[in-house]
């Protein structure tokens, strides 16, 4: 099983569509974690980190559940502007090892 | 922008050659990560710098080194090139506080393409 994994997509909605991602990882002693955007061709860009109690930012809501170990990111009345590809990080504890996921491709269509 | 500058933008090799890619870190900024971004997966930790130290290595072999010098720029040297390094290497900076949560912004990349 890989360390974080995620659907690769793509996700295809339409704009003003709520569209959700979830990110499982295996390690447990995970501590910290975060969605970066990364547009194609171009380098990753942090999105939000992500808190144990859940948190917002504009139309972005990320949430953590480490009973079943995974993170959410939830994108509201989605823009054309949000295709991209969503990556999610996860840093293990202790030593500084942060591990990505592939990433999620996301279209939003006119 | 960032601020976190890569070179070169390009690079095309032969297998067995070496290469040195450079990146520049972010003003304020004392650590440099490196990552290996093959195509159509995420980034994998190859390994991050702080004050000229490894400070921590992913599942790279030893061919992948490094160096970080006073000015906190960086170089990443792979040597007897094989054709699955054909990847994007991308550099990201950080100022470490000493927790895995800080921020980390990454620089364009250089797409290295082996023969």
């Amino acid at each position: 099983r890989k360390e974080v994994e995620q659907d690769p997509g793509p996700f295809n909605v339409p704009e003003g569509a709520t569209v959700a991602f979830n990110c499982t990882y295996s390690n447990s002693a995970s501590q910290s974690f975060f969605w970066y955007r990364q547009d194609c061709r171009k380098e990753p860009k942090l999105l939000m980190s992500v808190y144990s109690s859940g948190n917002e930012d504009g139309r972005f809501t990320a949430q953590l559940n480490r009973a079943s170990q995974y993170i959410s990111l939830l994108i509201r009345d989605s823009k054309l502007s949000d295709s991209a590809t969503y990556l999610c990080v996860v840093n293990r504890g202790g030593s500084y090892i942060p591990t990505f996921g592939r990433g999620t491709s996301l279209i939003v269509h006119p | 922008e960032t601020g976190v500058t890569q070179s070169p933008t390009h690079l095309i090799k032969t297998r067995g050659q070496q290469v040195t890619l450079r990146c520049s870190s972010q003003s304020g900024h004392n650590t440099v990560s490196w990552y290996q971004q093959a195509l159509g997966q995420g980034p994998q930790f190859i390994f991050q710098y702080y004050r000229e130290e490894e400070n921590g290595r992913g599942n790279f072999p030893p061919r992948f080194s490094g160096l970080q010098f006073p000015n906190y720029s960086s170089e990443l040297n792979v040597n007897a090139l094989e054709l699955d390094d054909s990847a994007l290497y991308l550099c990201a900076s950080s100022r470490w506080g000493g927790s895995s949560t800080d921020t980390q912004y990454f620089g364009p990349g250089t797409r290295l393409t082996v023969l």
